[in-house]
């Protein structure tokens, strides 16, 4: 079946402007997590839903990092007023549950 | 604070030749354990992972970890290595409830002919 996919999969903008990123899950997977990846490093977790629960906010960098998720599908990451430090790539994860997570493919973020 | 210690940021090996990749975790009880790789450009695959039982876990693509609670460490190991395998890999620990995987900062792996 159709894994995670990310939207888009390339990002150019300029500092101070907000962008969006899109990912959609594994059809019937209830949580969803979003990573950061900066170039050379691993994985920094950002943030995690799972059903109708609050959300595990606790990895966001900073405020102008936000996510929401309607229900158990699409999830939008947005990152406000960009900072160059925020290039990297964003990776999103969906799970059944509590078992393995499985990653799109990413969407690489420059702030120029 | 969890974490996740990869010390080999490069290695190379011939192709055919055995491979190891170190891992070791901190972690104040016994935590899932993952090991994904990543190709250029690719997001993340799971090659194995370790719940419980059986501290020898077998993964995709000849790829096989082993559990040792005395070392905290999770290494993974491939008796023959293929070019293909060329890649980066990354050792997790998933926290109870798989709310968040901690990664290590990963292993480039270059393979030579």
């Amino acid at each position: 079946g159709a894994g995670v996919s990310q939207s888009p999969s390339n990002k150019v903008t300029e500092k101070g402007k907000d962008v969006e990123l899109r990912c959609d899950p594994i059809s019937g997977h209830t949580a969803l997590y979003w990573y950061r990846q900066r170039l050379g490093q691993g994985l920094e977790f950002l943030i995690y839903f799972q059903g109708n629960s609050a959300p595990d906010k606790s990895g966001l960098p900073s405020d102008r990092f936000s996510a929401e998720r309607t229900g158990e599908s699409v999830s939008t990451l947005t990152i406000q007023r960009t900072q160059q430090e925020d290039s990297a790539v964003y990776l999103c994860a969906s799970s059944a549950g509590a078992r393995e997570q499985y990653f799109g493919p990413g969407t690489r973020l420059t702030v120029t | 604070a969890q974490s996740v210690t990869q010390p080999d940021i490069h290695i190379t090996v011939s192709e055919g030749a055995s491979l190891e990749l170190r891992c070791n975790y901190s972690y104040g009880a016994t935590p899932y354990l993952f090991w994904y790789v990543q190709s250029p450009g690719q997001g993340l695959q799971l090659l194995l992972k370790y719940f419980s039982g059986d501290t020898l876990v077998q993964g995709i693509k000849g790829f096989e970890a082993e559990f040792k609670r005395s070392q905290s460490s999770f290494n993974l190991r491939k008796p023959s290595v293929h070019w293909s395998d060329a890649a980066e890999y990354f050792c997790a620990v998933g926290l109870t409830g798989f709310q968040k995987l901690v990664f290590g900062t990963g292993t480039r792996l270059l393979v030579s002919p």
